[in-house]
């Protein structure tokens, strides 16, 4: 048992343009999410999947934020034309069937200039 | 009114005493309820579930469930200063698996 992986770590990006973060799950999960964080708040939840469908997206997602998990096994999470206000850190948990128990990745800290 | 709430503190206690954190939820159909501990710079880590009413003890930790007032809570009993953290109290929603995070409670173990 690996843990949940995210990669890259960290990401500098400027403004406009589009970046791309990929999560490991534990291997047995079916489920997978996507948080974002910023200092002092907690989680926020963003999307999550159930094997490959994507079960629920936030409201409050632009739609420049998107998500997938091909063949329900890793995932990607795309931000399109970056802004300053996307400055986070995300993370992605994963849950194994039948429980909302989430086991979460060391994250992915995305500064926008 | 917001999903999950906390209050952010901080909460000072001294070593050895009993640290008590509180949350509230909005979901009355919510079943499933946990605490996470988050250090700074790490991730979340999951440290106790609770699902029905009533008590649930863990070493020192003890989880509290009121469904009807829609609250949960937090004991840490013999706190140390590596308790020291931001503990989050999360809600699944219901019918699903959509988990919602409160703010978190930054605590403060004093030596």
């Amino acid at each position: 048992d690996t843990g949940v992986s995210q990669n890259p770590r960290h990401k500098i990006t400027k403004r406009g343009q589009n970046v791309t973060f990929r999560c490991d799950p534990i291997s047995e999960h079916n489920r997978l999410y996507w948080y974002r964080q910023t200092l002092g708040q907690g989680p926020e939840f963003l999307t999550y999947f159930q094997n490959e469908a994507q079960l629920e997206k936030s409201r409050l997602l632009s739609d420049r934020f998107s998500a997938e998990r091909p063949k329900g096994s890793f995932s990607t999470l795309e931000i399109q034309r970056t802004e300053q206000g996307d400055s986070a850190m995300y993370l992605c948990a994963s849950a194994g069937p039948g429980t909302g128990e989430l086991f979460f990745g060391e994250g992915s800290r995305l500064t926008v200039l | 009114q917001k999903e999950v709430e906390q209050n952010s503190g901080p909460l000072s206690v001294p070593e050895g005493a009993i640290a008590s954190l509180n949350c509230t939820y909005s979901d009355r159909g919510s079943q499933s309820f946990f605490w996470y501990r988050q250090y700074s710079g790490k991730s979340p880590e999951l440290i106790m579930s609770i699902y029905s009413n009533g008590d649930k003890e863990d070493g020192r930790f003890t989880a509290q469930l009121n469904k009807a007032s829609q609250y949960v809570s937090l004991l840490i009993r013999d706190s140390q200063p590596s308790d020291s953290a931001t503990y989050l109290c999360a809600v699944t929603y219901t019918g699903g698996f959509k988990t919602i995070f409160g703010a978190g409670t930054r605590l403060f173990v004093k030596a």
